[in-house]
Formats: C-alpha cells, sequence, structure tokens
C-alpha cells in the first residue's frame, strides 16, 4: 500500500497568514493527488484534485502543487472559516489511501 | 445542488449484521460510480468499497472483504452498504462519496456520514 505522510499533524495560524500543509507519498503517484477539507460534523469536501486543478466553488486562496511524491497545500491568506482538517488522499493505485489529516486552528 | 444522506447507522454487537443507505440527489446517479468512506474514532479516513454507475463492477478493501456488500438501485437513487459479521475495528463515522466520474477515486461530493458503533 502507497503511505501517505502529512505535516505537520496540526498547526495555529492567524488570520491573513500563508500556511503551508505537506503530503509525501511513500512511492511516486504522479499528480494524483487530492486534497479535502472536513470541518466538525460536517461532511468532507473537496479542494484540490490532480495536484493542481481547482474543485468548483473552491476561494482562489487554496492552491495545491507538487508531483512524484512530494505535494503542498498552501492557503495564501487563512480565514476563520479556513479552520479544518485537511486530508491529502492519493487515487493513483490501490488501495487509495489517505493521509492522517492536518488540523488547522485560528489563533 | 448535489446531496448525499446517509441513514441505517447505530449500535450493533460484535458478529451482528447493519445495513447503511445513501440517497442521492442533484445529479444523474446513474452515470457516476460511488463510494463508501469510513473514519473510526481517533484516526484518518479509509476507503472501504466502490460500485460502479451500473453495479457491474464492485471493489473492496481488504479490511472488509467477505463481509460488506455494497449494492445500488438507480432506480430510487440509492446506495447500500450490508454489513455482514461486523468487528469492534469496524466502528467508524461511514460516509457515501460520490466519484468526479466512473471510477476515478476523486471524491467530489459526500454525505455527512452516519455512525456505526460495534460494541457487545
Amino acid at each position: 500500500d502507497i503511505q501517505m505522510t502529512q505535516s505537520p499533524s496540526s498547526l495555529s495560524a492567524s488570520v491573513g497568514d500563508r500556511v503551508t500543509i505537506t503530503c509525501r507519498a511513500s512511492q511516486s503517484i504522479g499528480s494524483y493527488l487530492n486534497w479535502y477539507q472536513q470541518k466538525p460534523g460536517k461532511a468532507p469536501e473537496l479542494l484540490i484534485y490532480t495536484a493542481s486543478s481547482f474543485h468548483s466553488g473552491v476561494p482562489s486562496r487554496f492552491s495545491g502543487s507538487g508531483s512524484g511524491t512530494d505535494f503542498t497545500l498552501t492557503i495564501s491568506s487563512l480565514q476563520p472559516e479556513d479552520s479544518a482538517t485537511y486530508y491529502c488522499q492519493q487515487s493513483y493505485s490501490a488501495p487509495r489511501t489517505f493521509g492522517q489529516g492536518t488540523k488547522v486552528e485560528i489563533k | 445542488q448535489v446531496q448525499l444522506v446517509e441513514s441505517g447507522g447505530g449500535v450493533v454487537q460484535p458478529g451482528r449484521s447493519l445495513r447503511l443507505s445513501c440517497a442521492a440527489s442533484g445529479f444523474t446517479f446513474s452515470t457516476y460510480g460511488l463510494h463508501w468512506v469510513r473514519r473510526a474514532p481517533g484516526k484518518g479516513l479509509e476507503w472501504v468499497t466502490v460500485i460502479s454507475y451500473d453495479g457491474s463492477n464492485k471493489y473492496y478493501a481488504d479490511a472488509v472483504k467477505g463481509r460488506f456488500t455494497v449494492s445500488r438501485d438507480n432506480s430510487k437513487n440509492t446506495l447500500y452498504l450490508q454489513m455482514n459479521s461486523l468487528r469492534a475495528e469496524d466502528t467508524a463515522v461511514y460516509y457515501c462519496a460520490k466519484d468526479q466520474g466512473g471510477s476515478t477515486y476523486v471524491y467530489d461530493y459526500w454525505g455527512r456520514g452516519t455512525l456505526v458503533t460495534v460494541s457487545s
């Protein structure tokens, strides 16, 4: 199985800060990397697919980059509504696996 | 807009069965693959199973193979998950998720989930 490792596990940042979350795959997955946001008690939401493509309605402050084994989700200017847990997921090979999540809190 | 609403969760004893449902609306149900994904307490997300748009292809995670069965009724816009021989480690919130296409394994819409607790 491909292991997905996110860092950090959690972070606390101020409104307006630039936030970066990293996801590393245990082997190359090309660009088959997706990012999801989940708020407590809510359904997860797709943010970014195939590393850098925006899902419909996602604010432009979110962006994704990377290929191969190293990927990044960036929030260019953190907003209060961005407080959530973020998951990366590889859709390259079975079983499709998720990272353990990064919890983002607002200071 | 796309809506997925899970139901059927609850508390069940080890070894017993439970059937989850997911009612869908807001898209052409019969043209998309559908998945179940779960999150155990204190753990991350885990893909469970996928069913193709017409129900002809189904795949399962090793952890549930032989115990869980996915199905769909395209006339009712509903996805099902029959869970047999339940174990404590199956305790989780179960989410249904729509595939972005046939079987891209990109989950573009999710339900809020239904909690399954396996406990004696």
